[in-house]
């Protein structure tokens, strides 16, 4: 069964440094989002992201946040001064029409 | 905010049927109600959706009642597996696709 691949699976960095997360999306997938988990909190939407553009961003994914396509198979996220705020688990997840989900097993971002 | 009401936690026995309600008063006529479940910290996983019609898979059934305010989602035998936090969602509609807005969910506990 076809499936979202997320790397890495946990990464740990200082405060104030930029971190990208990969994503692999499904192949013929064209709807594109990424979600948080802060422990022992809900699943929050951050963004989706369809036509090589944003479609809708929450609060949370504000300037120092990024989302880029860059070669037509990576779905990647960027933070670019990351704080300890910041520390949770981000689910990419992918979609062919919008309608049906697939995600993504996650990368725990730890800042320290 | 998400558009559903969950209990907080449930437990089955292992081998019964898990009945897991969900209200979801304020539902529009062209929304849809998906349900994903949450293994430990993995990523959210699809059980099934529905509009109107009741549904089933392979892995459980979904009751809409007929005025589509509330749902329940039916394992018919559950196994220690099967523990986990499940999320009743109302699918909202963006002007590009749709995002899963996330409740806090139920947490299963499936005994033996």
């Amino acid at each position: 069964e076809p499936e979202v691949t997320q790397t890495p699976s946990h990464q740990v960095t200082q405060m104030g440094q930029e971190v990208i997360l990969r994503c692999v999306p499904i192949s013929n997938h064209l709807y594109f989002y990424w979600y948080r988990q802060i422990l022992g909190q809900k699943v929050e939407f951050l963004v989706s992201f369809y036509n090589n553009e944003i479609s809708e961003k929450s609060e949370i994914f504000d300037d120092q946040f990024s989302v880029e396509r860059p070669d037509g198979s990576n779905f990647t996220l960027k933070i670019r001064s990351t704080k300890l705020e910041d520390s949770a688990m981000y689910f990419c997840a992918s979609s062919e029409s919008g309608y049906g989900y697939t995600f993504g097993s996650g990368t725990r971002l730890t800042v320290v | 905010d998400a558009k559903t009401t969950q209990p907080t936690s449930m437990d089955c026995a292992e081998g019964r049927a898990a009945n897991l309600p969900c209200n979801h008063s304020t539902i529009s006529g062209n929304e849809y109600v998906y349900w994903y479940r949450q293994i430990h910290s993995q990523g959210p996983q699809y059980i099934i959706h529905g509009l109107k019609n009741n549904e089933t898979n392979e892995m459980a059934s979904l009751i809409i009642t007929e005025d589509r305010k509330s749902s329940t989602l039916i394992l018919p035998h559950a196994t220690l597996r099967d523990t986990a936090v499940y999320y009743c969602i109302v699918r909202v509609a963006m002007e590009y696709g749709n995002k899963l807005v996330f409740g806090a969910g139920t947490i299963l506990r499936v005994k033996s």
